[in-house]
């Protein structure tokens, strides 16, 4: 079982739904980062949290410590923000910053 | 003001072949942390140095994966007797320092495909 666990794995919205995407993890934790990426590979931070929610443009992180879950949030989605999901964890007992990684969600918002 | 650089952007090779990948860090950072993506997986650890030293480098897969950052900036990731297993994206990423509250900045990747 994957420390770091996302839901779905694929996700496919009409122009303007509200759309959550779920990630679980199963280890003691520092932070976790929301990150987006793009075909092509490059990966841009959305979100580093370590508790509480954080709010940026039409994107909402939340995270529960207690319950080792965090989600994000797209509010009025366009289909810009299609792109890969991915969720990552900074775990306690790891060095420096290195990130575990769930295995994205794949998000296509039709026009 | 630019970004992580990884070059090549791809790179094609033949198996058995040596083949090594640049990452050219933001400037000032300190931290820098190389993954692994295979297709249609998360990222996985490979090795994160701090300066010009490698503090962590326990997700080398094994022995012909070697990484060094001779002048704390620049650092090169160097496989040795490539195997069709190695065909991924390399990722590197850098930041200011590696500490709980850093944001990691990621390069484009390098896709290394083994034939």
């Amino acid at each position: 079982k994957n420390e770091v666990e996302q839901s779905p794995q694929n996700l496919t919205a009409q122009e303007g739904e509200f759309i959550t995407i779920n990630c679980s993890y199963s280890v003691g934790i520092s932070a976790l980062h929301w990150l987006q990426q793009h075909p092509g590979g490059g990966i841009v931070s959305l979100f580093m949290l370590s508790s509480g929610k954080k709010k940026h443009g039409r994107l909402i992180a939340t995270i529960n410590i207690q319950e080792k879950h965090s989600s994000l949030h797209i509010t009025a989605s366009h289909p810009r923000d299609s792109a890969v999901y991915i969720c990552a964890v900074k775990k306690w007992e790891t060095s420096g910053s290195r990130l575990t990684f769930g295995e994205g969600t794949q998000l296509t918002v039709n026009p | 003001g630019a970004g992580v650089s990884q070059t090549p952007s791809n790179k094609v090779t033949e198996k058995g072949k040596y083949v090594e990948l640049r990452c050219d860090p933001i400037s000032g950072h300190t931290a820098l942390y190389w993954y692994r993506q295979s297709l249609g997986q998360g990222p996985e650890f490979l090795i994160y140095f701090q300066g010009t030293g490698a503090a962590d480098d326990s997700g080398l897969p094994n022995d012909r994966f070697f990484a060094v950052r001779p002048e704390g900036s620049v650092s090169t990731l160097k496989i040795q007797r490539t195997e069709r297993g190695d065909s991924a994206v390399y990722l590197c990423a850098s930041s200011f320092q590696a500490g709980v509250g850093d944001e990691q900045f990621f390069g484009p990747g390098t896709r290394l495909t083994v034939l």
